[in-house]
């Protein structure tokens, strides 16, 4: 198995653009998560899925931030307009069943908003 | 709410020795504890679950203690090894599709 995909590795863009991150999880998972990783907060979950419903957005910032999961095996976060304090490494994690197993994670996607 | 303290100091330890983490936790205790590891430009990868129900967890080098009492989870490497360098995360979980809650983490720098 390739592992968790996320797409782009490395994203810049301007202050108001619209920017979309998508993640593949592994096949047979039906949890995903995105997580945004900065140094001054560490890791913070934004939203998960359960088998393609989400379950938990308490973490989502403001309504900028939306996150689609049409199917099992893909899903966007997208950020409109962004801004320059979304600047951060964005996460995608999928697994078995939320908490009781592993989470795998995806390589990232660094995003830089200028 | 949860809040989960890890050593926010860099851990330096000499190769060979004993390299442990601390992770300790405010509130509810979970039902779930993880241990991951992240290096640089990765994302974290699972090493350890440990449930509140259990006492302590083995795995090769590595080794999860859970105190409900204290709200403290430990993390042991053994015999470590330069490459055994990384930041270490603990992460959360009541288990009742409530969300994992990761900590800052560690970052353990082991010295050759």
């Amino acid at each position: 198995d390739a592992g968790v995909i996320q797409s782009p590795r490395h994203e810049v863009t301007e202050m108001g653009q619209e920017v979309t991150l998508r993640c593949k999880p592994i096949s047979g998972h039906n949890s995903l998560f995105w997580y945004r990783q900065t140094m001054m907060r560490g890791l913070e979950l934004l939203i998960y899925f359960n088998n393609n419903v989400p379950i938990d957005d308490s973490g989502m910032p403001e309504d900028r931030f939306s996150a689609k999961m049409p199917n099992a095996s893909f899903s966007t976060l997208k950020i409109q307009p962004s801004e320059p304090r979304d600047s951060a490494v964005y996460f995608c994690a999928s697994s078995f069943v939320q908490g009781v197993y592993e989470q795998y994670f995806g390589p990232g996607t660094r995003l830089t908003v200028t | 709410s949860q809040k989960i303290e890890q050593n926010s100091e860099a851990l330096n330890i000499q190769e060979g020795k004993t390299a442990t983490l601390t992770c300790n936790y405010t509130n509810y205790s979970p039902a779930y504890l993880q241990w991951y590891r992240q290096d640089p430009g990765r994302g974290p990868v699972f090493l350890l679950l440990i449930r509140e129900n259990e006492k302590e967890k083995r795995k090769e080098r590595l080794k999860v203690t859970f105190d409900t009492t204290l709200k403290q989870s430990l993390f042991h490497i053994t015999a470590s090894q330069p490459a055994d360098s990384a930041t270490y995360l603990c992460a959360l979980d009541r288990g009742r599709d409530d969300k994992i809650i990761f900590g800052k983490g560690t970052r353990l720098h082991i010295l050759p």
